[in-house]
């Protein structure tokens, strides 16, 4: 069935540091692409997104870009901060998954910046 | 602008109680859904609702019950609760139904049951 790999943290950097977090999707059609970011005793919060093959989306200095032909949406900062220090999800939204455009959520990668 | 509104943040139940999770957003969202959050399990979808008086199961029902009664509400009910269902629950809604748009997210409900 459709699905959403994310890759596993925890992830511990130093500020200022370069992030990628990798993302890969199985889906028969062509998904809207979601990342989402929970801070610690937070709900979500839409991080950013792109909806159509080759789309950037970014936000707060971070970007991912939808690659269609490797099915991936990997997040990327290219200088972190304390303030980024939470959990990350990527999630496939739209026509995929099998409940009406409900998103699949990745099982989260949590990143931790030292100061 | 509120959002979506959970109630309570916090509760301990006992195993075999019985409680329900309230959701509210005011944004006139049709679509409505539960999510459970567990350590290394991400989100899984417990119910949806895809506008008022309709609602449908998502990856993880079993235990739980959802009524739509109006577009603004959205409760979620253990009927006998276990300790399997400790977990944070979160709300959500959206505009539309195929997801092209933004999900909200309530603050989250952590919920122990002893």
């Amino acid at each position: 069935g459709d699905s959403v790999t994310q890759m596993e943290g925890p992830v511990t950097l130093s500020e200022e540091a370069f992030l990628t977090i990798n993302c890969t999707y199985t889906a028969t059609g062509y998904p809207s692409l979601f990342w989402y970011v929970q801070y610690p005793g937070e709900g979500l919060q839409l991080l950013l997104k792109a909806t159509k093959a080759d789309d950037k989306g970014s936000n707060k200095g971070f970007e991912a870009t939808y690659r269609k032909e490797t099915t991936s949406f990997h997040l990327e900062k290219g200088s972190v901060q304390v303030s980024d220090s939470a959990v990350y999800f990527c999630a496939p939204g739209g026509e995929y998954g099998g409940s009406q455009g409900n998103l699949i959520f990745g099982k989260g990668t949590k990143l931790s910046v030292k100061p | 602008n509120a959002g979506v509104t959970q109630t309570p943040k916090f509760q301990v139940l006992k195993t075999g109680q019985s409680m329900t999770l309230q959701c509210a957003q005011d944004m006139n969202h049709e679509y409505m859904s539960w999510y459970r959050q567990d350590p290394g399990m991400g989100l899984r979808l417990i119910h949806y609702s895809v506008g008022a008086g309709i609602t449908d199961q998502g990856e993880v029902p079993n235990g739980y019950n959802v009524s739509r009664s109006t577009t603004e509400d959205f409760p979620l009910r253990l009927l006998s609760a276990a300790p399997s269902q400790t977990s944070v629950y979160f709300c959500a809604s959206t505009q539309t139904r195929v997801g092209h748009t933004e999900a909200f997210f309530g603050q989250g409900t952590r919920l122990t049951v002893v």
